[in-house]
C-alpha cells in the first residue's frame, strides 16, 4: 500500500521556468491537499480538492494552479517560478477531513 | 483570521513525560489534531480531538478544552526516537473537505 506519492522529490528551477509537482494516492480519499513548509515554519495550505472535478484556494494560492481530473491525482503547477517560491511541498488526502495522510514531499529550490 | 501558539522548543530527559501545549484563536472550530514530523520527513497523523477531554493513544494523549481554546499532547515514557517536531492543527471549517490550519511547531529534543 504505497499511500501518497509525490514525485520528484528534488527539484531546481531557475526564476521565470514553470514545472508541475505530481502527486498520487491509491486509498481512494475524496479529499486533497497541497502545502507548503518553509524552514522552521508551520505548513501553509495553497490548494485543496474534495473530489474529481472540484479544487478551491486556500492560504496561499497565488503563483499555483492545480488540477483534478481522477480521485487519485493532484498535481500542483508553479507558472513563473520565483525565489518565494523555495520550499517544501506536501501533498495529503483524507477520508473524511480529520487526520491527513502526507506524501514524502518535495524540495523545490528557485535560484 | 487564524492563530495558533506552540512553543517553539521543548527538551526532555528519556523516560520523562512532556506536555507540549497549543493555543488558538480561529474563526470556527471543529477540532484539533497533532502531528509529528521528524527531521526531513513528512507529517504523520497522532490524534484528533473534535470534544473536551482526553484521548489516549498509547503513550500518547492528547487533551482539548474548547472553553479555553487549549489543548495539549502529553507523551510518556519516552524514548529518542520521539525527538521530532510536533504540530497542533486545527479544523476551522466544517465543509467536506475539513482544512486544517498549523501552528509552527514544537521541536522536542529528548536527551539521555
Amino acid at each position: 500500500n504505497a499511500g501518497v506519492t509525490q514525485t520528484p522529490k528534488f527539484r531546481i528551477l531557475k526564476i521565470g521556468q514553470s514545472m508541475t509537482l505530481q502527486c498520487t494516492q491509491d486509498m481512494n480519499h475524496n479529499y486533497m491537499y497541497w502545502y507548503r513548509q518553509d524552514p522552521g515554519m508551520g505548513l501553509k495550505l495553497i490548494y485543496y480538492s474534495v473530489g474529481a472535478g472540484i479544487t478551491d484556494k486556500g492560504e496561499v494560492p497565488n503563483g499555483y494552479n492545480v488540477s483534478r481530473s481522477t480521485t487519485e491525482d493532484f498535481p500542483l503547477r508553479l507558472e513563473l517560478a520565483a525565489p518565494s517560491q523555495t520550499s517544501v511541498y506536501f501533498c495529503a488526502s483524507s477520508s473524511d477531513g480529520y487526520g491527513y495522510t502526507f506524501g514524502s514531499g518535495t524540495r523545490l529550490t528557485v535560484v | 483570521g487564524q492563530s495558533l501558539e506552540q512553543p517553539s522548543e521543548v527538551t526532555a530527559v528519556e523516560g520523562a513525560i512532556v506536555q507540549i501545549n497549543c493555543t488558538y484563536q480561529t474563526s470556527g472550530f471543529y477540532g484539533l489534531s497533532w502531528y509529528q514530523q521528524h527531521d526531513g520527513g513528512a507529517p504523520t497523523f497522532l490524534s484528533y480531538n473534535g470534544l473536551d477531554g482526553l484521548e489516549e493513544t498509547g503513550r500518547f494523549s492528547s487533551f482539548l478544552s474548547r472553553s479555553d481554546s487549549y489543548g495539549y499532547l502529553l507523551l510518556q515514557e519516552l524514548q529518542m526516537k520521539d525527538s521530532a517536531s510536533y504540530f497542533c492543527a486545527v479544523r476551522s471549517d466544517n465543509t467536506n473537505a475539513g482544512k486544517s490550519t498549523f501552528g509552527d511547531g514544537t521541536t522536542l529534543t529528548v536527551k539521555p
